[in-house]
């Protein structure tokens, strides 16, 4: 079966830094998207890890551990624009490479 | 850059009728597409791939008689909900595989889905 975790909820304060963590168990493993999502609103790309490490992109971070089954994202200097849903999903190695998202992690950013 | 259209983005439709949801993927060619359906405050869940030529591939607990779909070119999949109850009211999206090595994919807008 495929299973991946991340918290339900979580919340911070403008201008601060917020980790965001996900781990899977997956019969298959090809990627791992960060994807965030505003409600009502189709999901945003934000990052790609297929490699262990960090992916740098702007205020947004991602790192991986593929060994660990593993990854978080980091948002730096937040803003409360960045109040979202973030969605962890992992590609599915082999056939057509499906994604498979996590429950997603709700943020929400206070003044 | 690339960009997946869906249509309508919002639809309302009595109960015990069929709604069709289209997703087009408009520059550039999609052997495979993904449909999702997604309840208030839930993750996406993956209900089907869809294959150009070929029947979809459903997701376990996802009834194909229910959900048709249909990918008759390499540029549009179809999703038809039948019979439509309440209880499929919910946020239909389906995405494409495309870039480079097929490694990026593309979301569409997303379907709202009503039923009355």
């Amino acid at each position: 079966g495929q299973n991946i975790d991340q918290p339900t909820e979580m919340t911070a304060t403008e201008g601060a830094i917020v980790q965001i963590n996900c781990t899977y168990q997956t019969s298959g493993f090809n990627g791992l998207f960060w994807y965030q999502q505003h409600a009502g609103e189709a999901p945003t790309f934000l990052s790609y890890n297929v490699l262990d490490g960090l992916e740098e992109k702007g205020r947004f971070s991602s790192f991986l551990s593929r060994s660990k089954g593993y990854s978080y994202l980091l948002l730096k200097e937040l803003q409360m624009k960045d109040s979202a849903s973030y969605l962890c999903a992992v590609k599915i190695a082999g056939g057509y490479n499906k994604l498979i998202f996590g429950a997603g992690t709700r943020l929400a950013v206070h003044p | 850059g690339a960009v997946v259209s869906q249509h309508p983005s919002r639809v309302i439709c009595k109960s015990g009728t069929s709604v069709k949801i289209e997703c087009r993927s408009l520059d550039f060619q999609a052997t495979t597409m993904f449909w999702y359906r997604q309840f208030p405050k839930q993750s996406l869940m993956l209900m089907a791939t869809s294959n150009e030529g070929s029947k979809a591939t459903y997701e376990q607990g996802v009834e194909k008689d229910k959900f048709l779909i249909n990918h008759a070119s390499l540029t549009l999949s179809t999703l038809t909900v039948t019979s439509a109850h309440p209880e499929d009211s919910s946020f239909y999206i389906c995405s494409a595989r495309g870039g480079q090595a097929g490694n990026t994919i593309y979301f569409g807008e997303g379907s709202w889905l009503t039923v009355v």
